[in-house]
């Protein structure tokens, strides 16, 4: 168990809708990124959250946002979906107050447009 | 831009050999190269971490070398075993900022 929870893991929907997946890091975590990994696919990254503050954006479309709280818990939502966005989509956590850099990863949504 | 690539995508060897696994970075300065393992439909896991100073890091069977003047790490698994197979994924950070290439796809075979 990696410490990293991500909810729903699944999730079927259709084309037009709107889904928000949840992720909640390691204990102690500040950072939070968010990766999509199509069938077949390398990881691509997303967006990366540091203390509730944006840090780094990679291929995010326009249609997908994110945001961390207070708790640091995070929340990508995706909106207008089409069917490319099925995907597996990816939470990690890193950066505790020891330093550690090594990212710890949830056990991923797997989301499915129809 | 950065750009972080891992030569081939897919590596077939035997097992009891040697596998290693390559990963050049263009435009970056990493802190830190960390190497994970994933296996399908399953979230990547932490392997090795190297920083920028360390020239060399191993754990078990697992070898990671890192060239900051050529830009790449190798990774190397040695006495190899088809439980090794997997995707292996490098990733670069500086200050939390972590990027991931496309993996290899490695096979070892009976």
């Amino acid at each position: 168990d990696s410490g990293v929870t991500q909810t729903p893991k699944h999730l079927i929907t259709a084309t037009g809708q709107r889904v928000t997946l949840r992720c909640s890091p390691r204990s102690g975590d500040l950072s939070v990124y968010w990766y999509q990994q199509s069938l077949d696919q390398g990881l691509q990254f997303l967006i990366q959250y540091y203390n509730g503050e944006e840090r780094a954006k990679g291929n995010i479309l326009e249609r997908f946002s994110a945001q961390q709280f207070p708790d640091l818990h995070s929340e990508l939502n995706l909106s207008s979906l089409e069917l490319g966005d099925s995907a597996l989509y990816f939470c990690a956590s890193s950066g505790d107050s020891l330093g550690d850099t090594e990212a710890f990863f949830g056990q991923g949504t797997r989301l499915t447009v129809v | 831009s950065q750009k972080i690539e891992q030569n081939s995508e897919a590596l077939n060897i035997q097992e009891g050999k040697t596998a290693t696994l390559t990963c050049n970075y263009t435009n970056y300065s990493p802190a830190y190269l960390q190497w994970y393992r994933q296996d399908p439909g399953r979230g990547p896991v932490f392997l090795l971490l190297i920083r920028e100073n360390e020239k060399e890091k191993r754990k078990e069977r697992l070898k990671v070398t890192f060239d900051t003047t050529l830009k790449q790490s190798l990774f190397h698994i040695t006495a190899s075993q088809p439980a090794d197979s997997a995707t292996y994924l490098c990733a670069l950070d500086r200050n939390n900022d972590m990027r991931f290439g496309a993996g290899t796809r490695l096979t070892v075979k009976p």
